[in-house]
């Protein structure tokens, strides 16, 4: 069965610094993958997806994330952190039906 | 261009109420869901449907009913409400199949005392 692991609860970071968020996926053909991201109070927006061709996807709000087949991995990066990002962010795959698996989402907290 | 619209945005209900949680959409999309989020749990699926007239069972369907009789609009019905049904509920649409991204509702908040 497909599932998708976001082991970093929560991560703090300081304004201006790096950020990579981790997700893992199990499935065992070519995943879609897509990142999300969510506000207080709000619903999710999509910050970028992989379906396929080049394995590091551009998103939107300066966000990047890199597909590793070999790990099984859809990173999500960063390069400078603002404090308006400070959101809760969700991994998620889908097998390329109708049906999505969430990830149990990572905190990011930013420090000014 | 409204996109996905929830209503209410906060409810709180009596154990075994019943409520219909209202979700429309205004880009012609097929498909239609709702997932409920609970902290720690991610976004957990509850009912879909991937045109008007069809719905199907997602992960957690029990105590929940769904229709779908137009294509805009994906309202979710709690039967009899219990405390373990307090969660915020979303709802969220997409093009198609091929795992089109999907687009989501501002959320429900529900509270069943």
């Amino acid at each position: 069965a497909q599932s998708v692991t976001q082991p970093d609860i929560h991560i703090t970071v300081s304004e201006g610094a790096s950020l990579e968020l981790r997700c893992n996926y199990s499935y065992g053909a070519t995943p879609y993958l897509f990142w999300y991201v969510q506000s207080p109070g709000q619903g999710l927006q999509l910050l970028l997806k992989y379906f396929s061709g080049d394995t590091l996807v551009q998103g939107i709000k300066g966000f990047e994330a890199e597909f590793k087949r070999s790990q099984s991995s859809f990173n999500l990066r960063k390069p400078s952190v603002h404090w308006s990002d400070a959101a809760e962010y969700f991994c998620a795959v889908g097998e390329g039906t109708y049906k999505y698996i969430f990830g149990t989402g990572t905190r990011l907290k930013v420090l000014a | 261009n409204a996109g996905v619209t929830q209503t209410p945005k906060f409810q709180v209900l009596k154990t075994g109420q019943s409520m219909t949680l209202q979700c429309a959409q205004d880009m012609n999309h097929e498909y239609m869901s709702w997932y409920r989020q609970d902290p720690g749990m991610g976004l957990r699926l509850i009912h879909y449907s991937v045109g008007a007239g069809i719905t199907d069972q997602g992960e957690v369907p029990n105590g929940y009913n769904v229709s779908r009789s137009t294509t805009e609009d994906f309202p979710l019905r709690l039967l009899s409400a219990a405390p373990s049904q307090t969660s915020v509920y979303f709802c969220a649409s997409s093009y198609g199949p091929d795992n089109s991204p999907l687009h989501f509702g501002n959320g429900t908040r529900l509270t069943v005392t």
